[in-house]
């Protein structure tokens, strides 16, 4: 079976500092990788995602992800928060050899960044 | 996302009630998806539909029920609301012929069953 956890609930930084938001999978074939965005009262952007490839991905707004298929792992990156990333930010996967169309979110972890 | 649009974005309603949910696209994609938000626990597919005769139950489809009127239209109904479907509401898009396609999400609907 798929699933995605995100082990932490908030992640707080300060303005310039790097950020780091993890993520681990679990599938039983080949993963397509996703992270989206929702800012409040707004819906999910799609920031990026890793289908094959490259193992560092770079997507909107400064952010890139890593997948690491050893660690069964995919955080998101960014060299230097900015406040304006607050925001909730879900990882998702399809198992693309078993799963197909499904995609399964994390249950998203928040991040505040402190000016 | 203004090519995802959802209506209501609020509703207040009772236990009992019939109420339905739209969504409307204007990206062109084949596939449209219908989730909930519940806090901690990310997202959960209700329902999807890769073209409007191929319609399918997501993981949490009991008590809801979808139309799909048209490529560009896909809605969600309630037909007897309980108060444990108090939640965010999501429609999203994404396009066909192959899964490495992101989704495009709504703004959302609110919905408070009382």
């Amino acid at each position: 079976a798929q699933s995605v956890a995100q082990p932490e609930d908030q992640v707080n930084v300060a303005e310039g500092n790097p950020l780091t938001v993890k993520c681990t999978y679990s599938v039983s074939g080949n993963p397509y990788l996703f992270w989206y965005v929702q800012y409040p009262n707004r819906g999910l952007q799609f920031l990026l995602k890793y289908i094959t490839g490259d193992n560092l991905v770079k997507g909107s707004y400064g952010f890139e992800a890593e997948f690491n298929k050893s660690q069964t792992s995919f955080h998101l990156k960014k060299p230097s928060a900015l406040v304006s990333d607050s925001a909730l930010y879900f990882c998702a996967v399809r198992d693309v050899d078993t799963g197909g169309f499904k995609t399964i979110f994390g249950a998203g972890t928040r991040l505040f960044v402190k000016a | 996302d203004a090519d995802v649009t959802q209506t209501p974005r609020n509703r207040i309603t009772k236990t009992g009630k019939r109420i339905m949910l739209e969504c409307s696209q204007t990206k062109g994609h084949d596939r449209m998806y219908w989730y909930r938000q519940d806090p901690g626990l990310g997202l959960r597919l209700i329902y999807y539909s890769f073209d409007v005769k191929d319609i399918n139950k997501g993981e949490i489809s009991d008590g809801y029920s979808v139309s799909r009127q048209a490529q560009a239209k896909f809605s969600l109904s309630l037909e007897s609301a309980i108060p444990n479907q108090t939640a965010l509401y999501f429609c999203a898009t994404s396009e066909g012929g192959s899964y490495s396609y992101e989704q495009y999400f709504g703004p959302g609907t609110r919905l408070t069953v009382t």
